[in-house]
């Protein structure tokens, strides 16, 4: 079946540092990928979305890679700072639906 | 631009009880979605609507779980009869194509406590 993962465990790092958050799928190959960050109480917002054909996306302080062979996505916050706090989540797409992943938590400590 | 709106905000019902959230999309998206959302877990789709038609309701739970968008434009999702296992929290989300063309715009999300 199809699955996509992101690390469960929570991420800590300190302010000014790069956060490297990661999602994994499994058993298929999704036309495109979507990253959400949720705040606690709040519905996620979306930031960025990358498609099967592009390697790299970036926006502002934010970068998303796309590796079809490892089967895999990178999300990058560069110069990282408290307000960046929240969960992220990852969803992967075909043409009719949008797969969520469980979210990293991630904390930028000042 | 108003963005989704969905209430009430917070239910708390008994088990067997029954509950009903609404939504209202963003002004002309034509899709519109339900996710469940269990603490701890990411949001997992249980309706989609295409205008007034489902496009996919594969998870959706029809024994308890039934949902409707009449005249294309604001939606409702009921479960009837709650368990303890639909506590979660409920969220709307409208895109202005298919999912597949770029973002959803989420609600606030609607919070339900089975006791």
């Amino acid at each position: 079946s199809q699955k996509i993962e992101q690390n469960s465990e929570a991420l800590n790092i300190q302010e000014g540092k790069t956060a490297t958050l990661t999602c994994n799928y499994t058993n298929y190959s999704p036309a495109y990928l979507q990253w959400y960050r949720q705040d606690p109480g709040r519905g996620p917002v979306f930031l960025l979305l990358i498609r099967e054909n592009e390697k790299e996306k970036r926006k502002e302080r934010l970068k998303v890679t796309f590796d079809t062979t490892l089967k895999q996505s990178l999300f990058h916050i560069t110069a990282s700072q408290p307000a960046d706090s929240a969960t992220y989540l990852c969803a992967s797409g075909s043409a009719r639906q949008l797969t969520f992943g469980s979210g990293t938590q991630l904390t930028v400590l000042p | 631009e108003a963005g989704v709106a969905q209430s009430p905000r917070y239910k708390i019902i008994e088990k067997r009880q029954s509950v009903a959230f609404w939504c209202n999309p963003i002004s002309g998206h034509a899709t519109l979605y339900w996710y469940q959302q269990i603490l701890g877990q990411g949001p997992k789709l249980l309706i989609q609507f295409q205008n007034n038609g489902v496009v996919d309701d594969s998870q959706l739970p029809k024994d308890r779980f039934s949902a409707e968008r009449l005249k294309g434009v604001d939606s409702t999702l009921k479960i009837q009869p709650a368990k303890l296992e639909d506590s979660a929290v409920y969220l709307c989300a409208s895109s202005s194509g298919p999912a597949n063309t770029g973002e959803l715009f989420f609600g606030e999300g609607s919070r339900l406590t089975v006791l």
